[in-house]
């Protein structure tokens, strides 16, 4: 299997633009969670699906961050408008079952937001 | 929720020597407690797990310890080599989400 796979691995995006980050998690994988990283705050779990339901998005931080699932192999989280606040490392990750096995991440998308 | 506390923040060692790294958690019923290392632009990778039925757990120069009545494990780096720098955190389980530690960044110093 290729891993956890997510794209853009870069994007550079103007203040006000909207953004959408791709994940493509392991085959098998009922598990899907989005995490955003960065200095101040470490690993923050935006959201979380369980066989593509989102179960919990606590974690998103405003209404402009959205996630969807249409199926097991794939995933969105969109940013609409996007604010250079938004600025971070976006994972995406995945795994067989919830929180106590092995999740695992993909390369990351840096977003930054000018 | 789970509230998982790591330290140090940064680690310094010469190659050869042997790096610690602790952490402490809240929840009790918490049975599953993984360490991930992430490497300059990578993402973070599972290096060694351990669940709460056994109080250490060894993979060739890694080892991680469990505590449980003290609630708190520690990863066990022997003989760093310059691979070994990057930034390890640990984790630990609230129901469904993983709960991450602050991060240790470990420098290994030729």
């Amino acid at each position: 299997d290729a891993g956890v796979i997510q794209s853009p691995r870069h994007e550079v995006t103007e203040m006000g633009q909207e953004v959408t980050l791709r994940c493509k998690p392991i085959s098998g994988h009922n598990s899907l969670f989005w995490y955003r990283q960065t200095m101040m705050r470490g690993l923050e779990l935006l959201i979380y699906f369980n066989n593509n339901v989102p179960i919990d998005d606590s974690g998103m931080p405003e209404d402009r961050f959205s996630a969807k699932m249409p199926n097991a192999s794939f995933s969105t989280l969109k940013i609409q408008p996007s604010e250079p606040r938004d600025s971070a490392v976006y994972f995406c990750a995945s795994s067989r079952d919830r929180g106590n096995t092995e999740a695992f991440f993909g390369q990351g998308t840096r977003l930054t937001v000018v | 929720g789970e509230n998982v506390e790591q330290h140090p923040s940064t680690l310094s060692v010469q190659e050869g020597d042997s790096a610690v790294i602790k952490c402490t958690y809240s929840d009790s019923a918490s049975n599953y407690f993984p360490w991930y290392k992430q490497e300059l632009g990578k993402g973070p990778q599972l290096i060694i797990d351990i669940r709460s039925n056994v109080g250490e757990k060894k993979d060739q120069r890694i080892a991680v310890t469990l505590n449980k009545t003290a609630k708190h494990f520690s990863l066990h780096i022997t003989e760093t080599q310059p691979e070994d720098s990057a930034v390890y955190f640990c984790a630990a389980p609230f129901g469904y989400k993983l709960s991450f530690g602050a991060g240790t960044t470990v420098t290994v110093r030729a």
